[in-house]
């Protein structure tokens, strides 16, 4: 196991609501990755941090925000949930130097 | 645009047969392609990336820029093999990675 943890394993908002995941990734991994994976697709490259600094965003809307903090977790929110939101999130450490992402298990994010 | 296209959805073969997973990708600058793979129950996992060109597990794949193909083979297809394949671009200089929608391997016995 790569010591990657998120939680909640699941979880159910309403539309408009707004939510909070967190990853916890092992020591020395100061870059953290965000994914959402819809049904039946590959994961979407959310945002990037690094050493608490956000360096890469994919095409998602500034509603999708992060931090990162010192003691190697991560969090991910999201205001104003629409149904679409409905995906597995996925977070993914990378130690420094190395090329391995190593992903958590993810949560399962249902919005009704 | 950057994108990356796995075209078969599901590829079932028999225990023993060759495996050929195929992934195509868009993007103009020098590509990092990587082979990642999620057996069932576990979670995501890196399989191979081409810049190392190494054998996990049987499995290669070699980087085409003239195709813009990275495909994903092994000789001797194996039970367990049956997982979930991704193959994902990474762009220059940067942490993102561009993944496709996957390929579900079954491997019949």
């Amino acid at each position: 196991e790569t010591g990657v943890t998120q939680s909640p394993t699941h979880l159910i908002k309403t539309r408009g609501q707004q939510v909070t995941l967190r990853c916890s990734s092992q020591s020395g991994h100061n870059t953290v990755s965000w994914y959402q994976q819809a049904l039946g697709q590959g994961p979407q490259f959310i945002f990037q941090y690094y050493r608490e600094e956000e360096n890469g965003r994919g095409n998602f809307p500034p509603r999708f925000s992060g931090l990162q903090f010192p003691n190697y977790s991560s969090e991910l929110n999201v205001n104003a949930l629409e149904l679409d939101d409905s995906a597995l999130y996925l977070c993914a450490s990378t130690p420094d130097f190395q090329e391995t992402q190593y992903f958590g298990p993810g949560t399962r994010l249902l919005v009704l | 645009a950057q994108r990356v296209t796995q075209p078969e959805k599901l590829l079932s073969v028999f225990k023993g047969a060759p495996v050929e997973l195929k992934c195509n990708y868009s993007y103009s600058g020098s590509p990092e392609l990587f082979w990642y793979v999620q057996y069932s129950r576990q979670r995501l996992q890196l399989l191979l990336r081409h810049i190392s060109r190494e054998s996990i597990k049987g499995f290669t794949a070699d980087l085409n820029k003239g195709e813009t193909s990275f495909h994903l083979k092994k000789p001797f297809a194996q039970e367990e093999d049956s997982a979930m394949y991704y193959c994902a671009l990474r762009t220059s200089g940067t942490y993102k990675y561009i993944f496709g929608t996957g390929t579900r391997l079954k491997v019949l016995a």
